[in-house]
């Protein structure tokens, strides 16, 4: 069974500042691995995706993870944090792309101006 | 736009009432899916469906039922056997190469 983790339900960053949230997954097979993003009362919006290939992807607003299988993460960052970019943000796993995806349990980020 | 449509955007539902979620699609996806989520405890999978007239159970399918009629409509009902309805309820589609389209969402409240 897959299953995702996320380090810190809550993270501050001031803006400007370096923004990272941790994801570890673990999966039986080689994984899909995904980055979601949440704003009050609206769905998600997907960040990036990792399926094959190069282990650094690059999303949208500026975000990229890298996909490290020794460590079984997939920590999103982001160099420079901007107010708007407050929101809460989920990891994911899948098993390929089209089975059913298991999201964490999400990381509310805050931006402190 | 291609997208898809969730409605209502909020929902009352009265004790021992069912209540039917709409959730429609024009991305011509094959497979859709509907997730509760509660605060602190991420999105649960209720049912999904890979393709017309065939749907699973997810991991919390009690108290729920689903039917996919057509591609681009994919309908969760919540019955009164559900016993705390009260959630965010998203529903979403994707492709085979992942990635998931997602609604914007209903909010349904038990009164």
């Amino acid at each position: 069974a897959q299953s995702v983790t996320q380090l810190g339900s809550h993270v501050s960053v001031s803006e400007g500042a370096l923004v990272l949230l941790r994801c570890n997954y673990s999966s039986s097979v080689p994984p899909y691995l995904f980055w979601y993003v949440q704003y009050p009362n609206q769905g998600l919006q997907l960040l990036l995706k990792y399926t094959t290939g190069a282990t650094l992807v690059k999303g949208i607003n500026g975000f990229e993870a890298e996909f490290k299988k020794s460590e079984t993460s997939f920590h999103l960052t982001k160099p420079s944090a901007h107010m708007s970019d407050a929101a809460e943000y989920f990891c994911a796993v899948s098993d390929s792309g089209y089975q059913k995806v298991t999201f964490g349990t999400g990381t509310k980020l805050q931006v402190i101006p | 736009d291609g997208g898809i449509t969730q409605s209502p955007k909020y929902l009352f539902r009265k004790e021992g009432q069912n209540v039917t979620l709409s959730c429609e699609q024009n991305l011509n996806h094959d497979a859709m899916y509907w997730y509760r989520q509660d605060p602190g405890q991420g999105l649960r999978l209720i049912y999904y469906s890979q393709i017309v007239n065939d749907f699973q159970k997810g991991d919390i399918a009690e108290g729920y039922s689903v039917s996919r009629e057509k591609k681009e409509s994919f309908p969760l009902t919540v019955t009164s056997a559900q016993k705390n309805p009260t959630a965010f309820y998203l529903c979403a589609s994707s492709t085979r190469q992942g990635g998931y389209t997602f609604g914007s969402g209903t909010r349904l409240t038990v009164v």
